[in-house]
């Protein structure tokens, strides 16, 4: 347990769908973050939000969209998805953005 | 830009000692990171090198040369649990961690 947990951890979505991934760090961090991780490559930062402020979008498609209501939640709100987007989505929180960061367990995203 | 380099694969032996290695190209430079994954789990983080030299942690240890923008991850005493992907990571002037495409480390009997 590092005390980022996600939920849910496996989801299946048709490409019409609209779902989303939650994610609670339970650890008083002020960054959070979300990755993406398919088969065979390195983790690639999607968005990084700092105090509840929005500091990096790594160009990601508009159909990926996050919300950080407070310093402990972060979501994903995902609507008409690919095929290519099925993934492992992990979020992280740390103390700063330069910190060690912790990893939750991720969800397995299968889009069909 | 910002880039890291590592090998894709290493292979070793139970008890052995295996290094795996890093080299980055930053703009700034906070830290070198290590972070071990299993298969199917989260990254973990294992050690975090600001200065040049040695950090050791139990059976881990991670060295960096800022000047040669360079760094190693040496496992000792390798037992089977040890098989996972490894990722360093950079922290430079856009504040934010950038991995590397990671290792995977595996031990055999």
């Amino acid at each position: 347990e590092t005390g980022v947990t996600q939920t849910p951890r496996h989801l299946v979505m048709g490409m019409t769908n609209k779902k989303s991934l939650k994610c609670e760090q339970h650890l008083g961090h002020n960054a959070m973050y979300w990755y993406k991780q398919s088969a065979k490559k390195p983790l690639e930062l999607m968005f990084v939000y700092n105090f509840k402020e929005q500091t990096e979008n790594n160009s990601v498609p508009s159909r990926f969209s996050p919300e950080c209501p407070n310093s402990s939640h972060l979501f994903l709100h995902l609507h008409t998805l690919q095929p290519e987007d099925s993934a492992l989505y992990l979020c992280a929180s740390s103390q700063d953005v330069t910190g060690e960061q912790f990893f939750g367990p991720g969800t397995r995203l299968t889009v069909l | 830009g910002q880039s890291l380099e590592q090998p894709s694969e290493v292979t070793a032996v139970e008890g052995a000692i295996v290094q795996i290695n890093c080299t980055y190209q930053t703009s700034g430079f906070y830290g070198l990171s290590w972070y071990q994954q299993h298969d199917g789990g989260a990254p973990t983080f294992l050690s975090y090198n600001a200065l040049d030299g040695l950090e050791e942690t139990g059976r881990f240890s991670s060295f960096l040369s800022r000047s040669d923008s360079y760094g190693y991850l040496l496992l000792q005493e390798l037992q089977m649990k040890d098989s996972a992907s490894y990722f360093c990571a950079v922290a430079g002037n856009t504040g934010k961690l950038i991995f590397g495409q990671g290792t995977t480390l595996q031990v055999k009997p």
